[in-house]
């Protein structure tokens, strides 16, 4: 079974605070590695993309991949009340045209 | 813009009544996907296309159907909605892949919400 998984949260940090969110996956063939920000109510919007090991970064965004661990994150810098929001990991398993998505861990910036 | 259209943002249906939604986008990208969402879970996958190449995912049910007539619309057809099939439904579209077993980055439509009374 391909799975991706994430905390569900809430995370809570305060403005201002770095938000670190998780991913684990299982299939060690993956190779495409995706987070989307969704608002309530929303669809999930693109933040960021990574394929290789190591990090990359994008304004106050960071994304992690550690392929040996099958691990995946995503850091924010200097969080805003405005980054509240579920936050999708999305996986290419290897196979195919198609994302395989966690269910999203909650974050919420508190002002 | 470059975007990804859905029509309607929000239909209500009756139970039983076929429904359509659609898709369109100007990105040019030859893949199109419907993705079916549920309250609080993640995305799940119904289907693709890679350009007119029809991909089915193996539990997506029968009552759900696709028609993609060109590049730049893709059509989502509930044949006999149930109460189950509320749900958001987005559209979403991406450049073929890079190499195999790989994946470009995927868009989305802002969705349809779909009620079912």
């Amino acid at each position: 079974q391909k799975e991706v998984e994430q905390n569900s949260g809430p995370l809570s940090v305060p403005e201002g605070a770095i938000a670190s969110l998780n991913c684990t996956y299982s299939d060690r063939g993956s190779q495409s590695f995706f987070w989307y920000r969704q608002y309530s109510g929303k669809s999930p919007e693109l933040i960021m993309s990574i394929y290789s090991n190591g990090d990359k970064e994008d304004g106050r965004f960071t994304a992690q991949l550690n392929k040996a661990s099958q691990y995946v994150s995503l850091l924010i810098r200097d969080s805003q009340p405005s980054d509240s929001a579920t936050y999708l990991c999305a996986v290419n398993p290897g196979y195919g045209n198609k994302l395989v998505f966690g269910a999203g861990t909650i974050l919420r910036v508190k002002s | 813009d470059a975007m990804v259209i859905q029509n309607p943002r929000y239909q209500v249906t009756q139970f039983g009544k076929p429904v359509t939604l659609s898709c369109s986008q100007t990105l040019n990208h030859n893949v199109m996907y419907w993705y079916q969402q549920k309250s609080s879970q993640a995305p799940k996958l119904l289907f693709h296309y890679y350009d007119k190449d029809f991909n089915n995912e193996a539990d997506t049910p029968d009552n759900f159907q696709s028609r993609r007539p060109n590049t730049s619309f893709c059509f989502l057809d509930i044949r006999s909605p149930g109460l189950g099939d509320a749900a958001m439904y987005l559209c979403a579209t991406s450049r073929s892949p890079f190499k195999r077993g790989s994946s470009y980055e995927q868009y989305f439509g802002p969705g349809t919400r779909l009620t079912v009374t």
